[in-house]
């Protein structure tokens, strides 16, 4: 067990449909990050809050949104769902904002059908 | 473009053999460069890092050596253990990347008993 922990692992959801995954970072963790992982893609950055702030944006649609909560935990939106946004969407949480520290949850593997 | 790469996606060496897995990074700016173990089913995790006014780090069984001059990373896995079959990622880290992570695609380590 990393510490990161990620609900729900496993979703299947119809196109056009909204989902939201959840993170729960490791204890201390202030800083959250969201990857996502396809096949062709390979692991991209889609993006981090760090102590509720977004820090940084990456590859991430404007279908999909994320927030950090005054918890820490974060919550990824994706919304309108498509085939291709399949894939597994893995958080990972650090320390700090600018440390490279990174601890992976298990992931959420997204089925679109 | 900046792409982290790999030259071999997949790799299958003999248990107690020694095993070296492969990136080449595009971004000469890059100054910090991280491994990744992702077994299935679970989220990447950090096996070693090294910075870019390093040449060379070691852990534990493992070895990273880096090449500025050809922008040419490597990991090697002394006496590889069948727990040591997984999918390997190399990252690195720049100022452009806003301190996030590129991910390479990743090779395929198979360890034959």
């Amino acid at each position: 067990d990393s510490g990161v922990t990620q609900t729900p692992k496993h979703l299947i959801t119809a196109t056009g449909q909204r989902v939201t995954l959840r993170c729960s970072p490791r204890s201390g963790d202030l800083s959250v990050y969201w990857y996502q992982q396809s096949l062709d893609q390979g692991l991209q950055f889609l993006i981090q809050y760090y102590n509720g702030e977004e820090r940084a944006k990456g590859n991430i649609l404007e279908r999909f949104s994320a927030q950090q909560f005054p918890d820490l935990h974060s919550e990824l939106n994706l919304s309108s769902l498509e085939l291709g946004d399949s894939a597994l969407y893995f958080c990972a949480s650090s320390p700090q904002g600018g440390d490279y520290g990174y601890t992976f949850g298990s992931g959420t593997r997204l089925t679109v059908v | 473009g900046e792409s982290v790469g790999l030259h071999l996606p997949t790799l299958s060496v003999q248990e107690g053999d020694n095993s070296i897995i492969n990136c080449a990074y595009s971004n000469s700016a890059s100054d910090y460069f991280i491994w990744y173990k992702q077994e299935s089913g679970k989220g990447p995790q950090f096996i070693i890092d090294i910075r870019s006014n390093m040449d060379k780090r070691q852990g534990q069984r493992v070895t990273v050596l880096l090449n500025k001059t050809v922008k040419h990373l490597s990991l090697q896995i002394a006496a590889t253990q069948p727990g040591d079959s997984a999918v390997y990622f190399c990252a690195e880290v720049y100022g452009g990347s806003q301190g996030n992570l590129i991910f390479g695609k990743g090779t395929k380590l198979s360890v034959k008993p």
